[in-house]
């Protein structure tokens, strides 16, 4: 069975960008849960999405978002990038709803902003 | 704050020995997972405890969970330079938000 996948693996953006990842889930998993990891914070919740709706939503601002496909693919979507944007996002898929049930993650996507 | 506090930060242990990592929260668990992260990688999943005095073992990882106390340890026997890594906690709580701990960053010496 193949694993979470993340694309792109590394990536390097200048501020003021805009930058789109994606996360293809596990075949069968609906839940597609993304965080954001740093040095300083740790790994910190960013957004859950269920059958293409947002159901959890950490403290994030607004330029963080997500959206999740018929096909329970999902992206997400930072806009005006700022050095502080820089971190390992990690996505992770689940069966169902994140409670109670294992998530399995993908390798991330390193983000660089200069 | 920090919901959930993992102690010790780090730790450096010669191959063979035994060690804890303990973990807890500051609001009623659901659910308490651990993972083990290599650096600049995914996270890999290694158990999720449910119950109150749920104890779970995996080869040479053992896992409790106490409700009371909201706190659960992860239990390494005979260490081995594979099981360098840095070991994350995570937790439901309630309002179905997934919280990390701190995470432990371990090293063992052959």
């Amino acid at each position: 069975k193949a694993g979470v996948t993340q694309t792109p693996r590394y990536l390097i953006k200048t501020r003021g960008q805009q930058v789109t990842l994606s996360c293809s889930p596990i075949s069968g998993h609906r839940s597609v849960s993304w965080y954001q990891q740093t040095p300083g914070q740790g790994l910190q919740f960013l957004f859950e999405y269920f059958s293409e709706t947002q159901r959890n939503k950490g403290n994030f601002p607004g330029r963080f978002s997500g959206r999740q496909f018929s096909n329970s693919r999902s992206e997400m979507n930072v806009s005006t990038l700022e050095l502080g944007d820089s971190a390992l996002y990690l996505c992770a898929s689940a069966k169902d709803r994140v409670a109670s049930y294992e998530q399995y993650f993908g390798p991330g996507t390193r983000l660089t902003v200069t | 704050s920090q919901e959930l506090e993992q102690s010790p930060q780090s730790l450096i242990v010669q191959e063979g020995k035994n060690l804890t990592i303990n973990c807890t929260s500051s609001k009623t668990l659901y659910g308490l997972y651990w993972y083990k992260q290599k650096y600049g990688e995914g996270l890999i999943f290694l158990m999720m405890l449910q119950k109150g005095g749920e104890e779970k073992s995996h080869e040479k990882i053992t896992a409790k969970l106490d409700e009371k106390k909201q706190q659960s340890s992860l239990h390494i026997t005979a260490s081995q330079p594979s099981h360098a890594g840095i070991y994350l906690c995570g937790a439901d709580t309630i309002g179905n938000q997934f919280y990390f701990g701190t995470g432990t960053s371990l090293t063992v010496i052959p």
